[in-house]
């Protein structure tokens, strides 16, 4: 079975600085996508980054970026130019293939403070 | 991306007694999911509601205590039946975002927080 797993379940960075929240998976599948959810305090989950397994290019979102390594099974989120709105709980997710009904698998989330 | 909205935002209700969550979406969808996050955990997916077919539920859901309907394409609810305060929870609409014909991950609903007293 799939498992997403975030070892870090709290974390602080200064604002304006970068900071990286780890995530790492575990499967047998080679063809799969990867995701950070954010959560705000509001609650509203806001897809922030997706990243196709086949792609060996890192998926980048303006100040927001990804470290996939694949072999590794590790997901990692950086966010550079930290600001107080970043403030949320983050969660890796996975999905298996490009078709079908596979559903998402959640980690348990870290929940990033930004301090200003 | 698609707009979704649920309502209630949040309720406070009473033991054995039920509650249902609607879920509206601005486009038509072909799947709709519905979660529920527990204080301070993860996302667990309840079921998957197909238009026109009988919701599949995960393991640990059952459709006496979580039914669905889903009467079009732009629309589903959930009710939570019999509530106790396990029951408490933010409860989470979902649908499928699609890239040229992929499903390529997930759009939420601002969430229904119910308290079970």
């Amino acid at each position: 079975a799939q498992t997403v797993t975030q070892s870090q379940p709290e974390m602080s960075v200064q604002e304006a600085e970068t900071v990286t929240l780890s995530c790492t998976y575990d499967t047998s599948e080679s063809d799969y996508y990867l995701f950070w959810y954010k959560q705000p305090p509001s609650r509203q989950m806001i897809l922030v980054i997706r990243q196709e397994a086949y792609k060996q290019q890192n998926a980048t979102e303006n100040r927001f970026s990804v470290n996939f390594q694949k072999a590794a099974k590790s997901f990692s989120l950086k966010i550079s130019d930290s600001q107080l709105g970043d403030a949320a709980m983050y969660f890796c997710a996975y999905r298996r293939g490009l078709q079908g009904d596979d559903k998402i698998i959640f980690g348990k989330g870290t929940r990033l403070h930004i301090l200003p | 991306s698609a707009v979704i909205s649920q309502k209630p935002s949040r309720d406070i209700c009473q033991r054995g007694t039920s509650l249902t969550i609607q879920c509206q979406v601005d486009s038509q969808v072909t799947m709709m999911f519905w979660y529920r996050q527990q204080p301070g955990q993860s996302l667990t997916l309840i079921a998957t509601a197909n238009q026109g077919s009988e919701a599949t539920y995960e393991s640990g859901f059952v459709i006496d205590k979580f039914p669905i309907s889903r009467p079009n394409l732009t629309f589903s609810t959930l009710t939570v039946s019999n509530m106790s305060p396990e029951d408490s929870s933010i409860y989470l609409c979902s649908v499928e975002a699609t890239l040229a014909g992929a499903r390529v991950g997930q759009y939420f609903g601002p969430g229904t927080r119910l308290t079970v007293l």
